[in-house]
């Protein structure tokens, strides 16, 4: 089955660093979503993606729909305390309405 | 801002109780799906219901899964039989399209 593959696992960065992170598959998405996850809570949608190429801004995140459309990033700017978390990655094939998620990249930040 | 709402917010049952996990979408939504999460893992697809059936489920989602929209405004998620490895978060979403929908915050099932 279809599977995204998120990196890193895991970063320990001091407030004010940029961060970034990324998916890859070797299936093509249709879309590239980028959810963040507080603990106990549910996914909050950060940035949609919907065509190859594509590069949105939300505030101080940035996302982009690679030109294969089989991997995406995100990057944030100038972190803030509030950032922490688990960031997922998640997309969508052809005809399919599932989301299929990344294992996530679980950011923490030194204040 | 419109919410999705799930109800209870951590659910303990006996293997083998039947559980219902009820949840609230938001109202001009159409599109309708249950997720989960086992702990410390990715968050996994269920089902997705549109137009008052069923339009797509995973391997996970058998003959002890089933969804139900009884009234219009509630949307739940029934297992038959629990079992151990049924314990996890299962995240309520909904949509108007099929893209970028709305988590509830979830219900923690705990099967002992």
């Amino acid at each position: 089955g279809q599977q995204l593959n998120q990196s890193p696992q895991s970063m320990f960065i001091q407030e004010g660093e940029d961060v970034s992170m990324n998916c890859t598959s070797s299936s093509i998405f249709n879309t590239w979503l980028w959810y963040k996850q507080d603990p106990g809570e549910g996914p909050v949608l950060l940035i949609a993606l919907y065509k190859a190429g594509e590069l949105t801004s939300n505030g101080r995140l940035t996302a982009q729909f690679g030109i294969t459309r089989k991997d995406s990033f995100l990057n944030i700017s100038a972190s803030i305390p509030s950032d922490v978390g688990i960031y997922f990655c998640a997309g969508t094939i052809q005809g399919a309405q599932k989301l299929v998620f990344g294992q996530g990249t679980r950011l923490t930040i030194n204040p | 801002e419109p919410e999705v709402t799930q109800t209870p917010s951590h659910q303990v049952t006996q293997m083998g109780q039947e559980v219902i996990l009820r949840c609230v979408p938001i109202s001009n939504h159409l599109y309708f799906y249950w997720y989960r999460q086992i702990l410390g893992q990715k968050v996994e697809f269920l089902v997705s219901f549109y137009n008052n059936e069923i339009s797509e489920k995973s391997e996970i989602f058998d003959d002890q899964f089933s969804v139900e929209r009884p009234d219009g405004s509630n949307f739940t998620l029934k297992i038959r039989s629990t079992k151990l490895e049924d314990s996890a978060m299962y995240f309520c979403a909904s949509g108007r399209t099929i893209y970028g929908y709305t988590f509830g915050s979830g219900t923690r099932l705990t099967v002992v």
